[in-house]
């Protein structure tokens, strides 16, 4: 079966210090994978999203990135965090079915 | 075009009672209705979806009601729990689109089912 993994789950850090999530997908192949943001209380914002190996879509502007180095793994960075940067990031993986997977997500707080 | 506007923001009803959330869409391309339930603090995950070839997908007590005509469509939570208190998505996406499979979520309901 198919599980997703993301670490950490929960992250302090504060403004101007560098950001590496990282997510990982098992027991599937070439998954599509995304990375959301969502505010407390919030919708579901699409930060950036995957079809395969180094190709990499953003759907919002901003100071983060992501990168796809292997194809089962998926992750969002930043140079320099901002305040507004805080929230709950969660990835997921589809795979062509509509039908997407999310990861338990990880709580980043910066102060 | 590309929104689903969800409606209401959140909602409380009484143990027993229905529960009903409405979404509605513009993109008459979208083909696929997902309903994701989120638990505070967990990722969302798969409730139940429906296509538009059907009216009607009923899984236990959650029900999708789909109207192609009117681009909408409602989740019914029949006998609601406490255990059913959470946030619920509504979501959309273009199956043609080529290789993604990008879901387009409405903004949520906080529902809270009390005893």
């Amino acid at each position: 079966s198919q599980t997703i993994h993301q670490w950490p789950a929960t992250l302090v850090q504060p403004v101007g210090s560098p950001l590496s999530l990282e997510c990982t997908v098992e027991g599937t192949s070439n998954p599509n994978l995304y990375w959301y943001r969502q505010a407390a209380g919030r919708g579901l914002q699409l930060l950036f999203y995957s079809v395969g190996i180094g190709q990499i879509s953003s759907e919002v502007p901003q100071n983060l990135s992501a990168s796809r180095p292997q194809d089962r793994q998926f992750i969002l960075s930043s140079k320099k965090l901002l305040l507004s940067d805080s929230g709950f990031y969660l990835c997921a993986w589809s795979v062509s079915a509509d039908t997407q997977y999310f990861g338990p997500g990880t709580r980043l707080t910066v102060l | 075009q590309q929104q689903v506007k969800q409606s209401p923001q959140s909602l409380i009803v009484q143990k027993g009672g229905i529960s009903i959330i409405n979404c509605a869409y513009e993109n008459t391309a979208f083909d696929y209705f997902p309903w994701y339930q989120q638990f505070p603090g967990k990722g969302p995950a798969l409730l139940i979806a429906i296509r538009p070839d059907v009216s009607e997908k009923k899984e236990g007590r959650f029900t999708i009601s789909f109207n192609k005509s009117a681009k909408q469509f409602s989740l019914h939570i029949m006998d609601s729990q406490p255990g059913d208190s959470a946030t619920y998505f509504c979501a959309a996406s273009d199956g043609r689109s080529y290789n993604t499979d990008k879901l387009i979520f409405g903004t949520g309901t906080r529902l809270q089912v009390f005893p």
